[in-house]
């Protein structure tokens, strides 16, 4: 079982759609982070939180750290919200600040106009 | 265009070889990180250094070194080369090496190795 996992792996929608992905991890993070992957294969970070809830736009991301579960929303979709959305856990393994960060297989959108 | 700054953007080499990958980060960033994606591993993180010292280690192969230099530019070296070697090669910058620093992506490296 992959430490991080995310669903669903493929998703379409139409223009305008609300749209949910969801992320859960199986170890005790001290930060997750989401991010975006264009088409191009650009990467954007969108997100860094670790409690609680944070909205960019139309983007939200939320978190709950006792099920060990976040989610990313995108409100009023558009094409151009089109890309792969991937998370990533990081979790502390020593007091020195030593980390490990697990990245999701990622989920694929497609916005149709 | 993040401020990051990747070279070479392609690089197509054979089996056995050594290949350097550059990185120079956004200024006033004292953080780089190195990562592979491959398609059948998809993102692996691989190190992490923060004003020239190594502050974190991943998935890392033993073929694989990295080091931050004085100018806080980095270099991502990997040698002996397998065919599963094939990937995209990110790198990122941030402003710390705390958990909650924002990374900034470059627009990564591309290595074939044939």
């Amino acid at each position: 079982k992959n430490e991080v996992e995310q669903s669903p792996q493929n998703l379409t929608a139409q223009e305008g759609e609300f749209i949910t992905i969801n992320c859960s991890y199986s170890v005790g993070i001290s930060a997750l982070h989401w991010l975006q992957q264009h088409p191009g294969g650009g990467i954007v970070s969108l997100f860094m939180l670790s409690s609680g809830k944070k909205k960019h736009g139309r983007l939200i991301a939320t978190i709950n750290i006792q099920e060990k579960h976040s989610s990313l929303h995108i409100t009023a979709s558009h094409p151009r919200d089109s890309a792969v959305y991937i998370c990533a856990v990081r979790y502390e393994v020593s007091t020195s600040g030593t980390y490990k960060y697990i990245f999701g297989t990622g989920t694929r959108l497609k916005v149709l106009a | 265009d993040s401020g990051v700054t990747q070279t070479p953007k392609h690089l197509i080499t054979a089996t056995g070889q050594r290949v350097t990958l550059r990185c120079s980060p956004r200024s006033g960033d004292l953080s780089v990180y190195w990562y592979q994606q491959s398609l059948d591993q998809g993102l692996q993180f691989l190190i992490q250094y923060y004003n020239g010292e190594e502050r974190a280690k991943g998935n890392i192969l033993e073929r694989f070194s990295a080091q931050q230099f004085p100018d806080l530019h980095s270099e991502l070296n990997l040698s002996s080369l397998e065919l599963g070697d094939s990937a995209l090669y990110f790198c990122a910058s941030s402003v710390a090496t705390g958990r909650y620093n924002e990374q900034f992506f470059g627009p990564g490296t591309r290595l074939t190795v044939l």
